[in-house]
């Protein structure tokens, strides 16, 4: 089975504070994905990436950044955390093909910025 | 602009009924349509995918329609038990995207014994 781990599920920062949260994927995927999740508005695509040092913004990349410098990583950045900010954020993988693939979350991560 | 609507209030069952569950689409074309499962604090699990050119896919106890007439699919879940119970995400993808694809807002469904 795919496992994609994020490395925080809770997670407390001050407005103001760089903060970096991580997913790790072990099933050599080429594409990545970082969301956030809010009530009433349901998954919302932050960042892809579709091989390494390779991204694409999605919907709401504003306030935020990424980095792929290893297959299995996928960093997300958010360069100055503000308090709209504070959010559900999830991870996911596919494997890249000429067809539609599922995508393979982690847990999530549980971002409050005070 | 592209709009996915799934029902926002919880859908409330009796044991052993079939829950339906809908997702409404307007301004967009999908060329596949997934269904996702989500319990509380977890991330969405894979469950089904259905192509537009199929109207229909099954999987146990779970069966998608696709209906690209009415730019909608709907999720059922026959026999359903009170561990089907948790938020149900459909997202849809057009021909082009890759592996990209665009949420709705899901359903939480209760199943009671």
């Amino acid at each position: 089975d795919v496992k994609v781990t994020q490395s925080s599920r809770y997670l407390v920062k001050r407005t103001g504070e760089k903060v970096f949260l991580e997913c790790v994927q072990d099933m050599d995927h080429e594409n990545m994905f970082w969301y956030r999740q809010d009530p009433g508005l349901g998954l919302r695509l932050i960042y892809f990436s579709y091989d390494v040092k390779m991204k694409e913004k999605g919907d709401i990349p504003e306030g935020y950044s990424v980095s792929r410098e290893k297959k299995e990583r996928f960093s997300l950045i958010l360069e100055s955390a503000s308090t709209n900010q504070t959010s559900m954020y999830l991870c996911a993988s596919t494997l890249e093909t000429g067809d539609n693939q599922p995508q393979h979350f982690g847990d999530g991560t549980r971002l409050s910025i005070l | 602009s592209q709009k996915i609507e799934q029902n926002s209030e919880a859908l409330n069952i009796q044991e052993g009924k079939t829950a339906t569950l809908t997702c409404n689409y307007t301004n967009y074309s999908p060329a596949y349509l997934q269904w996702y499962r989500q319990d509380p604090g977890r991330g969405p699990v894979f469950l089904l995918l259905i192509r537009e050119n199929e109207k229909e896919k099954r999987k146990e106890r779970l069966k998608v329609t696709f209906d690209t007439t009415l730019k909608q699919s709907l999720f059922h879940i026959t026999a359903s038990q009170p561990a089907d119970s948790a938020t149900y995400l459909c997202a849809l993808a057009p021909a082009d995207a890759g592996n990209m694809l665009t949420f709705g807002g899901g359903t939480r469904l209760m199943v009671k014994p």
